[in-house]
């Protein structure tokens, strides 16, 4: 079963735009992580919060954390049209932290 | 370096039929991970290895399906009596020991039950 939800299901931006995805959870977590994945393709794994951060920075990608409401956000600043693709957030939880649990993704389109 | 390969990419089988699949992590990974996902869904857990042992099964691994890691590298995953329920992308990921939750999955298995 799927663990979180992502919102919005689909979101379509103009280049330079920012883009923000949100994922909702259901149980307590050891950390989050956000996957992107190309149509038809494998995921690559994007960055990874512990759950006793609150925001975290890779490049482009800023991701932050609230426990208390079970829910993370992923900001794209200045998307380009080579961020077109599904994003997922996976939570891994206490005592079964190896197995990663999806929600059912942002597919987000990034318009030229 | 080279990443986690997947082999076949797709799969064509009838209904009945045993398939298998084949994933090699990267070298270095001692972790290995199997997951399924269909269309306009998240992947979803099956299995995990750490090295040869199959540590967790997820409910979704009925008893047709079994993976295998002999020698702690590549690993296996077998369909065995394929029903159109199985048809989905099936995705191998691995990942290190060090304390790393990253993982870094392969570009899929794509079976299509007939």
């Amino acid at each position: 079963s799927q663990q979180g939800e992502e919102d919005p299901q689909a979101l379509s931006i103009q280049e330079g735009e920012n883009a923000t995805m949100n994922c909702s959870y259901k149980t307590s977590i050891n950390n989050l992580q956000w996957y992107r994945q190309n149509s038809g393709r494998g995921l690559v794994h994007l960055i990874l919060i512990r759950s006793n951060e609150r925001e975290k920075h890779s490049g482009r990608l800023r991701v932050t954390l609230d426990t208390s409401k079970k829910s993370s956000s992923l900001l794209i600043t200045a998307s380009r049209a080579a961020d077109t693709a599904s994003y997922f957030c996976a939570t891994a939880n206490y005592g079964s932290a190896r197995q990663l649990t999806f929600g059912s993704g942002t597919q987000l389109t990034v318009l030229p | 370096d080279t990443g986690v390969s997947q082999d076949p990419r797709h799969k064509i089988t009838k209904r009945g039929q045993n398939v298998t699949f084949r994933c090699d992590p990267i070298s270095e990974h001692n972790r290995l991970y199997w997951y399924r996902q269909t269309l306009g869904q998240g992947p979803e857990f099956l299995t995990y290895f750490q090295n040869e042992a199959q540590l967790e099964k997820s409910r979704l691994l009925s008893d047709r399906f079994s993976a295998e890691r002999p020698k702690g590298s590549f690993s296996t995953l077998e369909i065995q009596r394929t029903e159109q329920g199985d048809s989905a992308m099936y995705l191998c990921a691995s990942s290190s020991q060090a304390g790393s939750y990253e993982q870094y999955f392969g570009p899929g298995t794509r079976l299509t039950v007939t």
